[in-house]
Parts: structure tokens; C-alpha cells; sequence
């Protein structure tokens, strides 16, 4: 299986720093990676799919990028609805299933 | 939109069976990949399997010895069942949709809300 390894695992920032998350996998997955916000007793939401498209509704703050084995989570200028946990999804059409990268929780610094 | 909502027994024994259903509303069941995923508290993600409308499965290797995923057309609901349930099985589990039509390997749009399961006696 694809093993995908985010980091930081926790990130301390203030409203309006510029935040970069990063999502590597164990092997190429070209560019079959999402990005998940998940807040405490809710369900992840989708931000980014295809590692750079936009969801519908998304902000445009939010921004991600990479391809092969590594990528990145961009938030332009933390707001305090920013402040969640975010994961990385590979879903490799070669991969057997999916796997989910550990989770960075954004938290006030 | 479509909407998924999880429903079972929050509190199952250990060794025994849990199961759960999802029921999807606003939408068909045809035609999609649907997913079960679970999340121990304060931990990531862990996908638990899929099943096609047509029946056809897919489910993750550490866990296919105890995993099964059916799908009832007639109701628009598919369901969970995992076997021998342990402490380590206690998890918030989300029954979720694969989010292009007819395609296993996709990200994951729309989530249901999730339900707690814990194994206790």
C-alpha cells in the first residue's frame, strides 16, 4: 500500500500568516491527491482534488500544488475559520485503495 | 444534494459483530462507489472498504479477514459489517460516496456525519 506522511503534525500560526502543509507518498501517485479540513465533531470536507483543483466554494486562499511523490497545502492568509486539522488522500488508480496522510492540526498560536 | 446518514448501535461488546447502515437520500445509489471510513478518537483516517451499486467490492487488506460491505438497491442503503470487535475498533465510523460516477479511485464528496461506535463491555 501507498504510505502518505504529512508534516508538521501540529502547526502554530496567527490570522493572516501565509501556512504551507506538506503531503509525501511512499511512491508516485501523479497527481491523484486531495486535501481534507476537518473540524472537531464533523466530517472532513474536501478543499482541493487532483492536488491543485479548487472544490466549488472553496476560498481561494486555499491553494495546493505538487505532483509524483510530494505536495503541498497552501492557505494564503489564515482566518480563524482556518484553524482545523487537514489531511492528505492518495487514490492512485494503480493503488489497491486509498490511504489518508496522518493529519496537521492548525492550531492559534 | 445527496445526503448520507449512518445508523446502528453506538456501544457493541467486544467479540461480537457490528453493523451499521448508511441510507442516501437526494440522490440514486447507481452508478457510485461507496465507501466506509473510520476514525479512532483523536486519530486520522482509515478506510474501511467500498461496494459498487452492482455489488462488487474492494476492501482495505489489514482489515478483509472481518470486513463486509453489502448494498440494498431497493432502500438506497449499503451497510457495515465488521466481525470479532475489539477496544481498537472504537472509532467514529463515516459511510461516504466516491465523488465521480463510476469511478473506484476518486476523492471522497459527500460525507455522512459519522457515528461513534465503542467496544466495551
Amino acid at each position: 500500500d501507498i504510505q502518505m506522511t504529512q508534516s508538521p503534525s501540529t502547526l502554530s500560526a496567527s490570522v493572516g500568516d501565509r501556512v504551507t502543509i506538506t503531503c509525501r507518498a511512499s511512491q508516485s501517485i501523479s497527481n491523484w491527491l486531495a486535501w481534507y479540513q476537518q473540524k472537531p465533531g464533523k466530517a472532513p470536507k474536501v478543499l482541493i482534488s487532483d492536488a491543485s483543483s479548487l472544490e466549488s466554494g472553496v476560498p481561494s486562499r486555499f491553494s495546493g500544488s505538487g505532483s509524483g511523490t510530494e505536495f503541498t497545502l497552501t492557505i494564503s492568509s489564515l482566518q480563524v475559520d482556518d484553524f482545523a486539522t487537514y489531511y492528505c488522500q492518495q487514490y492512485n488508480s494503480y493503488s489497491l485503495f486509498t490511504t489518508f496522510g496522518g493529519g496537521t492540526k492548525v492550531e492559534i498560536k | 444534494q445527496v445526503q448520507l446518514q449512518e445508523s446502528g448501535p453506538g456501544l457493541v461488546k467486544p467479540s461480537e459483530t457490528l453493523s451499521l447502515s448508511c441510507t442516501v437520500s437526494g440522490g440514486s445509489i447507481s452508478n457510485y462507489y461507496w465507501s466506509w471510513i473510520r476514525q479512532p478518537p483523536g486519530k486520522g483516517l482509515e478506510w474501511i472498504g467500498y461496494i459498487y451499486s452492482s455489488g462488487s467490492t474492494n476492501y482495505n487488506p489489514s482489515l478483509k479477514s472481518r470486513v463486509t460491505i453489502s448494498v440494498d438497491r431497493s432502500k438506497n442503503q449499503f451497510s457495515l459489517k465488521l466481525s470479532s470487535m475489539t477496544a481498537a475498533d472504537t472509532a467514529v465510523y463515516y459511510c461516504a460516496r466516491s465523488a465521480v460516477s463510476a469511478a473506484p479511485h476518486n476523492w471522497i464528496d459527500p460525507w455522512g456525519q459519522g457515528t461513534l461506535v465503542t467496544v466495551s463491555s
